[in-house]
């Protein structure tokens, strides 16, 4: 079965730093692996997602994750935080079959100090 | 134009009222999902139409139950409404695996 484990429930920085966000998966099937961000009191917005191919993977906001296999992890960075990247994250990973549903990591929530 | 639309985005009731939330989205998408998210933001899936069928219908209480009059909408409808209803809804839409979901912007639901 798959499923995600987030590694920290609340990660601070402080404005300029770097961002690590990890993420480590479990699936029986190759992967398709998703994180999303969401705002107070909004939906989940798509930041970055893998699929095949390139293992680095660049997303919206200057995001970036990298698919690493042998490690099942695909940790989310940016090199300098900005107040405004204060949010919740989640990692998410497909379900598999024809279902392909999304299974989200219980999220991680970022703060920014000035 | 809003991708994903939920309506109402806020929802107050009584123990044991019934309730609907509806969702409609104009992506053009084939597969509509609820969410349920907790106070401590976990997000679980509910159910999941794939072109008006349903495709996953995790233990879910039967007091909840979706409807999907067309691929563009599916609602949301719970009976007998319990304190543990409490949560955000989210609605999302996705064509296949790759793209991802398209979400909702929310249903809070507070049962009093």
């Amino acid at each position: 079965a798959q499923s995600v484990t987030q590694l920290g429930s609340h990660v601070s920085v402080s404005e300029g730093a770097l961002v690590l966000l990890r993420c480590n998966y479990s699936s029986s099937v190759p992967p398709y692996l998703f994180w999303y961000v969401q705002y107070p009191n909004q939906g989940l917005q798509l930041l970055l997602k893998y699929t095949t191919g390139a293992t680095l993977v660049k997303g919206i906001n200057g995001f970036e994750a990298e698919f690493k296999k042998s490690e099942t992890s695909f940790h989310l960075t940016k090199p300098s935080a900005h107040m405004s990247d204060a949010a919740e994250y989640f990692c998410a990973v497909n379900r598999g079959g024809s279902q392909g549903n999304l299974i989200f990591g219980k999220g991680t929530k970022l703060s920014v100090k000035p | 134009d809003t991708a994903v639309s939920q309506t109402p985005k806020y929802l107050v009731t009584q123990m044991g009222n019934d309730k609907s939330i509806k969702c409609e989205q104009n992506l053009g998408h084939d597969t509509m999902y609820w969410y349920k998210q907790d106070s401590k933001k976990f997000l679980k899936i509910m159910f999941s139409y794939n072109n008006k069928e349903l495709i996953i219908n995790e233990t879910v209480p039967n007091r909840f139950s979706p409807k999907s009059p067309d691929k563009a909408h599916l609602n949301l409808h719970i009976n007998s409404l319990e304190l543990g209803d409490s949560a955000v809804y989210f609605c999302a839409s996705s064509q296949g695996l790759l793209g991802g979901y398209t979400f909702g912007s929310g249903t809070r639901l507070t049962v009093v």
